[in-house]
């Protein structure tokens, strides 16, 4: 079954370094990955995808990440870290198969919490 | 962008009742609706698909009779939790995908429901 792994409950960083939020995934084929961002009272954004091709995907706000098959890794990793991007980070794969049909659910990680340190 | 609106944003209610939650694209139609539930500190987990026109699907252990989804239009979702209870309490996220766009979902703010 599919999993995802998000060893990071809490990161604290301070504004102007660098970030990497660790994703893990587990599935037997290629997956569908996502990096998701909630913030209080709003809804989740999507902040990039990979599904095939270039294994470094750019996304909004600034944000890239990897695809490391070796690794079954996807982390995101922003250069230079904003106040306003304190928030909920959340990893998030989909079945290959059945994404594009009727189900096509995607599996959450239990999310990272960014705290920006002025 | 597509925008997906949820209504209400919070709801406190008796033990027993029954409470509607609405999902809205705004913006575009949604053949497949997801409901999701949050915990506290935890994930997103998957409750139910919605198409529209047909019956929901639900995940294993997601009591369908105690969740009611209807999608009647493209647009709409509702999330019917009937009888609530304490336990119930929680935090429902809903996502809509665009027909024709397989590949992204767009989700709502969420609705905290609080059971006394």
């Amino acid at each position: 079954a599919q999993s995802v792994t998000q060893p990071d409950i809490h990161i604290t960083v301070s504004e102007g370094a660098s970030l990497e939020l660790r994703c893990n995934y587990s599935y037997g084929a290629t997956p569908y990955l996502f990096w998701y961002v909630q913030s209080p009272g709003q809804g989740l954004q999507l902040l990039l995808k990979y599904f095939s091709g270039d294994t470094l995907v750019q996304g909004i706000k600034g944000f890239e990440a990897e695809f490391k098959r070796s690794q079954s890794s996807f982390n995101l990793r922003k250069p230079s870290v904003h106040w306003s991007d304190a928030a909920e980070y959340f990893c998030a794969v989909a079945a290959y198969m059945n994404y594009g049909g009727s189900q096509g659910n995607l599996i959450f990680g239990k999310g990272t919490k960014l705290s920006v340190k002025p | 962008g597509a925008v997906v609106s949820q209504h209400p944003s919070w709801v406190i209610c008796k033990s027993g009742t029954s409470v509607k939650i609405e999902c809205r694209s705004l913006d575009f139609q949604a053949t497949t609706m997801f409901w999701y539930r949050q915990f506290p500190k935890q994930s997103l987990m998957l409750m139910a698909t919605s198409n529209e026109g047909s019956k929901a699907t639900y995940e294993q252990g997601v009591e369908k009779d105690k969740f009611l989804i209807n999608h009647a239009s493209l647009t709409l979702s509702t999330l019917t939790v009937t009888s609530a209870h304490p336990e119930d309490s929680s935090f429902y996220i809903c996502s809509a995908r665009l027909a024709g766009r397989q590949e992204t979902q767009y989700f709502g703010p969420g609705t905290r429901l609080l059971v006394l």
